[in-house]
Parts: structure tokens; sequence; C-alpha cells
């Protein structure tokens, strides 16, 4: 049973551009959620989605983020006209979803903003 | 509202020694409350959690914890320190509803000396 996997593990943006962060639950998780860590500082919590549905956003900043689980395929999380600010390492975690959930990390994608 | 806080963002021990992390925690509900470790460039993996069950709870690699309601704190320790505990150590709490997103304090890096 593969663990939670994310690509790339490493992506170089140049400001203004693009970033798509993409995470596969492990098999039979349908909660997904996605963390971003800064340099030197713990993990803060973003969102946390179920199968096309976003539960939580409380964590997302409220422009250029944006993030999807769709019924076929990973999660994705998307951060549009990056800035150096952006850089950071983004963990995904997934879960079965029940009373006691038990998250499974992944091992992120470091995130560098030139 | 949680928060975590982890006193120390630095630990050294001599290999051999006692580990002791601490990890105090504010929560309106009852929590559930995890260690997580570190390795460089890696994801988090779960060292233990509590859950209501016994207060007293062992994880893999020997550490174990002790949650103290009256003090809010749930410190990690490990009679023995082994060169591989080398890691930042990050406590985390969370609600106890189910599914609910993961509050991680600052972290703690142990070195260990030879």
């Amino acid at each position: 049973n593969a663990g939670v996997m994310q690509n790339p593990r490493h992506l170089v943006r140049r400001r203004g551009q693009e970033a798509r962060l993409r995470c596969s639950p492990m098999k039979g998780h349908s909660h997904v959620y996605w963390y971003r860590q800064l340099p030197e500082e713990g993990l803060k919590f973003m969102v946390y989605l179920q199968k096309e549905n976003i539960i939580d956003e409380s964590g997302m900043p409220k422009e250029r983020f944006s993030a999807e689980f769709p019924k076929e395929g990973p999660s994705i999380l998307r951060i549009q006209q990056v800035v150096r600010g952006d850089s950071a390492a983004y963990f995904c975690a997934s879960s079965r979803g029940q009373i006691l959930p038990e998250a499974f990390f992944g091992q992120g994608t470091r995130l560098t903003v030139v | 509202a949680q928060s975590v806080t982890q006193l120390g963002s630095h630990v050294s021990v001599s290999e051999g020694a006692l580990v002791l992390l601490r990890c105090n925690y504010s929560s309106s509900v009852p929590p559930y409350l995890f260690w997580y470790v570190q390795y460089p460039n890696q994801g988090l993996q779960l060292l233990l959690k509590y859950t209501s069950a016994a207060t007293l709870v062992k994880g893999i690699n020997g550490f174990e914890a002790e949650f103290k309601k009256s003090e809010t704190s749930f410190h990690l320790t490990k009679p023995s320190a082994h060169m591989s505990d080398a890691a930042e150590y990050f406590c985390a709490v969370s609600g106890n509803f189910g599914n609910e997103k993961l509050t991680f304090g600052t972290g703690t890096r142990l070195t260990i000396i030879p």
C-alpha cells in the first residue's frame, strides 16, 4: 500500500508564474489536508478537502491560492502569480475520515520562487 | 480554539541520555494530541498519539508521552537517546470530533552529542 504521494518533490517558479502541486492520498483515504511549512516554523493548516468538496479553507490565503480534490485524480493545490513569500514546503496528509483519524503525510513539495 | 507551545526550539542531549521534549497545549474541547518526527527533507512520521484512552502512550522507536490534564502537558520522553533520533519533533493537537485539522507547535530540533 503506497503512502501519500506528492509531486513534484521540488518546484522552482519565477515570480508571477503559476505553481501546481499534486497529492495522491493513500488507498482508501477520502480526506486530504494541505499544510504549509515556512523555514524554521511549524506546519500551518491551509485547507481540508473531501472528494469534490472543500470542508475547511480557513487557513488559505484569500487570493491566489486554490485547492481541489476531484472525484477522479489527485488533489491539486494551485498558487497563481507566485511571489517570493510563497517559497515553502507544502505537505499533504490524508486520512480515512473515521472518528479516530490518523493522518499520514507525504514527503512534501518544496517550492522555491526566484 | 487550540494551540500548542513547545518549549525549547533546540535541545541537545548526549547519546544514551534521557530525551525530554516539552509540549503544552490549549484546547476548548477534549483534545487529541500527537507527536510527529521530521527528518531532513522528509515528511512527517507519526511517533504516537493520545486519543483519551491511556494517559501514558507508547510510540515507535522507544518514545513515550504522558497526557497530564492538570498541567495541560504532553511531554515526549525516551530513556536513552540514539544518534538516529536526531531530527525535528512536532507536537500537534486536534479536536476530538474526528477529521479535525492539526494545529502544530513550532517544533524542537533534537541534536544528539556522541
